[in-house]
């Protein structure tokens, strides 16, 4: 049963179009954090949060914006896609340090850029 | 800052047959780790987990990891794979001085021969 929920699960889209990929939690988690990889590939965290009106840049360097007016929705967003931008998307969320620490995947959104 | 190996990027074994998946880490204190499994066109779930105590922990689908101090190691073990245990899988390190921030390895595939 899934905690975290991406939509959508698959995303076809021209190149120049705005898309938004969304991501809600219902766990109550402070922090969540967007991935991107490529397929087989490594994790690349692109954009963290901490908390509402929190958000950073991850490791990797991205062309995509995140929000986070609500603590269980923190959408990602591409203003203008490109063909680079085809890749899978991973959102993930994590309580505070403790005995119960680990992050919580959701299921990703794969995108194609064509 | 911390850091995460996995040495091996694919490995093939034998439906039946034992695994092992390898993971080094390098972190200043105790580290907090964890082992995820990614199927094709899926999000990660968490497998286990070590925060303390014993060393040798149990997770989910029958695998455990041992933590070891002295080689910075932290393997992933089953006894008997499954083909349906065919996947990628990572290894991730924490630091409660980051953050809480996660840092994945880069993955190992693993394949499953009949």
């Amino acid at each position: 049963e899934a905690d975290i929920y991406q939509t959508p699960r698959y995303l076809v889209i021209g190149t120049g179009k705005k898309i938004t990929l969304e991501c809600s939690q219902t766990m109550g988690h402070d922090k969540m954090y967007w991935y991107q990889q490529d397929p087989g590939m490594e994790l690349h965290l692109i954009h963290y949060s901490y908390g509402v009106n929190s958000t950073e840049k991850g490791d990797l360097s991205s062309e995509s914006t995140v929000s986070r007016i609500r603590t269980e929705h923190f959408p990602l967003t591409l203003e203008s896609a490109r063909p680079s931008h085809t890749s899978q998307y991973l959102c993930a969320s994590s309580d505070h340090w403790g005995t119960n620490y680990g992050y919580t995947f959701g299921s990703g959104t794969r995108l194609t850029v064509v | 800052a911390q850091s995460v190996t996995q040495p091996d990027i694919h490995i093939t074994v034998s439906e039946g047959a034992s695994l092992e998946l390898r993971c080094n880490y390098s972190y200043g204190a105790t580290p907090y780790l964890f082992w995820y499994v990614q199927s094709p066109g899926q999000g990660l779930q968490l497998l286990l987990k070590y925060f303390s105590g014993d060393t040798l922990v149990q997770g989910i689908k029958g695998f455990e990891a041992e933590f070891k101090r002295s080689q910075s190691s932290f393997n992933l073990r089953k006894p008997s794979v499954h083909w349906s245990d065919a996947a990628e899988y990572f290894c991730a390190v924490g630091d409660g001085n980051a953050g809480n921030m996660l840092t994945f390895g880069g993955g190992t595939r693993l394949m499953v021969k009949p």
